[in-house]
């Protein structure tokens, strides 16, 4: 049974380069979650979906982030231009509805330097 | 707005003693409640979850929690920690009427061997 499959697991590049992270939900799931975490803020919620349909942007953080669901199975989060200060792990997670608990993926390590 | 406050951030334990972290939440409404548990390295996993009935819930490698409404807590306890127990602990709280879960800003648990 294949969890949340994230991609890349690490990341580096050079500020000002797009940077675009993938996730793939469990199959079946009507919620998708993107989170960011830092040791200085924490776990923050950047972003959720319902049916493939952005409900909750409110956790982003600038223009320069943006994210999409084109289908069931397929997430980005996409970061244009990086900057040093996104440096963090980005977390997708999935759920069966939004109360359920949230089955996470591995995380994908970004440093912009 | 909804919140949920873990009282400790950090914590520091030999093996052996007993564990119990805060979890306090603000809804009036029906909640479900979670605990997480990020190992180093490592992505979120579900520890216990509470939906209703038994407010004493057991889950996974010896944890247990408490729902009490009239405090709106759910700490979770351990009555000997283990050295291996040393990760970062989240309580969340999702309301049935429909919110967001929202995540805690987590404890680091440390147990020292």
């Amino acid at each position: 049974d294949a969890g949340v499959i994230q991609s890349p697991r690490h990341e580096v590049t050079e500020m000002g380069q797009e940077v675009t992270l993938r996730c793939k939900p469990i199959s079946g799931h009507d919620y998708l979650f993107w989170y960011r975490q830092t040791m200085m803020r924490g776990l923050e919620l950047l972003i959720y979906f319902n049916n493939n349909v952005p409900i909750d942007d409110s956790g982003m953080p600038e223009d320069r982030f943006s994210a999409k669901m084109p289908n069931a199975s397929f997430s980005t989060l996409k970061i244009q231009p990086s900057e040093p200060r996104d440096s963090a792990v980005y977390f997708c997670a999935s759920s069966l509805k939004r109360d359920q608990p949230q089955h996470f993926g591995d995380g994908t390590r970004l440093s912009i330097l | 707005a909804q919140s949920v406050s873990q009282h400790n951030h950090h914590v520091i334990l030999s093996e052996a003693a007993s564990l119990e972290l805060g979890c306090n939440y603000s809804y009036g409404g029906t909640v479900n409640l979670f605990w997480y548990v990020q190992y180093p390295g490592q992505h979120l996993q579900l520890l216990l979850k509470y939906f209703s009935g038994d407010p004493l819930v057991k889950g996974i490698k010896g944890f247990e929690a408490e729902f009490i409404k009239s405090k709106f807590s759910f700490n979770l306890r351990k009555p000997s920690v283990q050295w291996s127990d040393t990760a970062e602990y989240f309580c969340a709280v999702g309301g049935t009427g429909g919110f967001k879960t929202i995540f805690g800003a987590g404890t680091r648990l440390f147990v020292k061997a």
